[in-house]
């Protein structure tokens, strides 16, 4: 069975740094496409980025510089390092898998706030 | 610049059918994924729905949620709608380098 879960997430004060992490089973991090999107309270679904199987990366505007995306092969696992968190990015925070995200993990809150 | 539309807000009654449209500036060969997001809880991926109107759905997905495709028209139908669907439907697509979303639909069964 194909398994996303996150954790990582956590009250950080504005100009803080948290990682996110995604553990994935059923299928092997480094032979998909994968991504982190969010959602910040009552609104819609933010893509933030991309690692595809080749290992290119990809950001939206807003976070380009700031968060970075990684994997590592020998844990499964997909990492999302956020630095200078600003209060607009506090959201619950999403791995997914494919470009059609098929499955969703059950997401992690992030709250920036001093 | 790829952008997705969605209507903000859908309604039907129980047991009607609902159809859910997205529509794609880009042109119309563009695939889309459809994913349900019911109140308090994360996404769920329903279906990923070609251009041509063939579609591939989610384990355990109903065969009550159907798409289908018209030009840059992507739908989602919803039959025999039950208190369950009441939910935001996003549509989402990709090309290399990015992902998009729609702004949501919000369904409420009546």
């Amino acid at each position: 069975e194909v398994q996303l879960v996150e954790s990582g997430g956590g009250l950080v004060q504005p100009g803080g740094s948290l990682r996110l992490s995604c553990v994935v089973s059923g299928f092997t991090v480094s032979s998909d496409y994968m991504s982190w999107v969010r959602q910040a309270p009552g609104r819609g679904l933010e893509w933030v980025s991309v690692i595809y199987s080749g290992g290119s990366t990809y950001y939206t505007d807003s976070v380009k510089g700031r968060f970075t995306i990684s994997r590592d092969n020998s844990k499964n696992t997909l990492y999302l390092q956020m630095n200078s968190l600003r209060a607009e990015d506090t959201a619950v925070y999403y791995c997914a898998r494919h470009d059609w995200f098929d499955p969703w993990g059950q997401g992690t809150l992030v709250t920036v706030s001093s | 610049q790829l952008v997705l539309t969605q209507s903000p807000s859908a309604s039907a009654s129980l047991g009607a059918s609902v159809k859910i449209t997205c529509t794609v500036s880009s042109g119309h060969k563009y695939a889309i994924a459809w994913h349900q997001q019911q109140p308090e809880k994360g996404p769920r991926f329903l279906m990923k729905l070609n251009s041509d109107g063939s579609h591939n759905k989610g384990d355990g997905i109903p065969d009550r949620f159907s798409g289908s495709s018209s030009g840059a028209e992507r739908y989602l139908t919803i039959s025999s709608l039950q208190s369950e669907d009441e939910a935001d439907y996003y549509c989402q697509t990709w090309d290399t380098g990015i992902q998009v979303f729609g702004g949501g639909t919000k369904l409420t069964v009546l």
